[in-house]
């Protein structure tokens, strides 16, 4: 009965590789968002989804490409990374996509560049 | 600019009273949330104040003054298991979410 998951939990890779993240919600929101929390724990918002149509998309560099199948999917592609990606990667789903919905996260995805 | 300002970490006793604070200078304003995040997991919905005043949930309690851009967090009768960090967030007159670096509790035998 996970409401919000993401695969996978761990990710080690090169500097360079390409990789991909991928969200699902099961509660029937409308909106996905992508979260880049940093070693200061300091929580970002970079995409944001409204029924598969991009609403937000923060300076975030266009090595980073969210994709949206479904609303109730939201994945997102690495390209070439670097060691500064390395961080934990939130995805999160709220019923619309007003500042006052509450937001559901997903576990997180650790991601670590060497 | 946005801003949220949060201490960056507190330390309380178990058993005792804690008030975590929150001000914030944004543009607009469409309510102010408040979530915990336990080391390693995702964050979690604790409250969400629009109008001036206090919300009590069980232990937890959140205030908001608009007039001020002040809230704060009241945890009562605390548990080690509230040891976590507790983030603030608030809406903006865009709807999306501005969000605090987040405050470290460590709740102390």
């Amino acid at each position: 009965d996970t409401a919000v998951s993401q695969t996978p939990k761990y990710l080690v890779t090169q500097m360079g590789n390409d990789k991909s993240i991928k969200c699902e919600q099961n509660l029937g929101h409308d909106t996905m968002y992508w979260y880049k929390q940093d070693s200061k724990k300091f929580l970002k918002i970079m995409f944001s989804y409204n029924n598969k149509e991009l609403i937000i998309n923060e300076t975030v560099p266009n090595r980073f490409s969210p994709k949206s199948p479904d609303k109730a999917h939201l994945n997102l592609h690495i390209n070439s990374l670097e060691l500064g990606d390395s961080a934990v990667y939130f995805c999160a789903s709220s019923r619309l996509p007003e500042g006052y919905e509450t937001q559901y996260f997903g576990p997180g995805t650790r991601l670590l560049v060497l | 600019g946005q801003n949220i300002d949060q201490p960056t970490e507190m330390t309380a006793t178990e058993g005792a009273i804690v008030q975590i604070n929150c001000t914030y200078q944004t543009s607009g304003f469409n309510g102010l949330f408040w979530y915990q995040q336990h080391a390693g997991e995702a964050p979690t919905f604790l409250s969400y104040n629009v109008l001036d005043g206090l919300e009590e949930k069980g232990r937890f309690s959140s205030f908001l003054s608009r007039s001020k851009g002040y809230s704060y967090l009241l945890l009562k009768e605390l548990q080690m298991k509230d040891s976590a960090s507790y983030l603030c967030a608030v809406s903006d007159s865009n709807y999306q979410l501005i969000w605090g670096a987040g405050t470290k509790l460590i709740i102390k035998p």
